[in-house]
């Protein structure tokens, strides 16, 4: 059955550096999405992009998130200058075009900002 | 007030019993709501959804919405070990492949 993966699984990294998440959606999906978790807080949606564009992002989604479809295959988000405030699990989800469409959720980054 | 609000649980239940899951929420924009599944160490999983107010049943699990009262619930019949699991509702305006809003999740655990 295909599935989402996501790389790496965990990553620590000290504040201030950039890092980037990587996300391999479904084949045949065209809508992606990020969402986080920080510990024992709910998943928050953070961009969904398609057709090579954001077309909605959260008011968590600041200047220092990007993300991009770099290949047929990737959908990466980019952190540029980490903050401790940061440290959560990354969930990448991609669906089908379509009102009633399913996201399906890759296994998620744990990110750890030092 | 919090868009949605779900208690965090952790509910533990003996095998065979009935489960209720419930979720509240503030914003009458919403107009799907989502039941997803969460094991230790993966992602969320949709369970199932359903559009505006009603009952959707699927196997042991049925999906209950009440716009009226901006109240959802999900019951499990005859809970199963393998349901163990945290429990997520969530919530979109404008489909299930749309931002979504999700409840904090309640932690389940069935017993033997």
């Amino acid at each position: 059955e295909p599935e989402v993966t996501q790389t790496p699984s965990h990553q620590v990294t000290q504040m201030g550096q950039e890092v980037i998440l990587r996300c391999v959606p479904i084949s045949n999906h065209l809508y992606f999405y990020w969402y986080r978790q920080i510990l024992g807080q709910k998943v928050e949606f953070l961009v969904s992009f398609y057709n090579n564009e954001i077309s909605e992002k959260s008011e968590i989604f600041d200047d220092q998130f990007s993300v991009e479809r770099p290949d047929g295959s990737n959908f990466t988000l980019k952190i540029r200058s980490t903050k401790l405030e940061d440290s959560a699990m990354y969930f990448c989800a991609s669906s089908v075009r379509g009102v009633e469409e399913t996201q399906y959720f890759g296994p998620g980054t744990r990110l750890l900002v030092l | 007030q919090k868009e949605v609000e779900q208690d965090p649980g952790p509910l533990s239940v003996p095998e065979g019993a009935i489960v209720s899951l419930n979720c509240t929420y503030s914003n009458s924009a919403f107009q799907y709501f989502m039941w997803y599944r969460q094991y230790s160490r993966k992602g969320p999983e949709l369970l199932m959804y359903t559009y505006s107010s009603g009952n959707k049943e699927d196997g042991r699990f049925t999906a209950q919405v009440d716009k009226s009262s901006k109240y959802i619930s999900l019951f499990i019949r005859d809970s199963q070990p393998s349901d163990s699991a945290t429990y997520l509702c969530a919530m979109s305006k404008t489909g299930t492949a749309s931002k979504l809003t999700f409840g904090t999740g309640t932690r389940l655990q069935v017993t033997l």
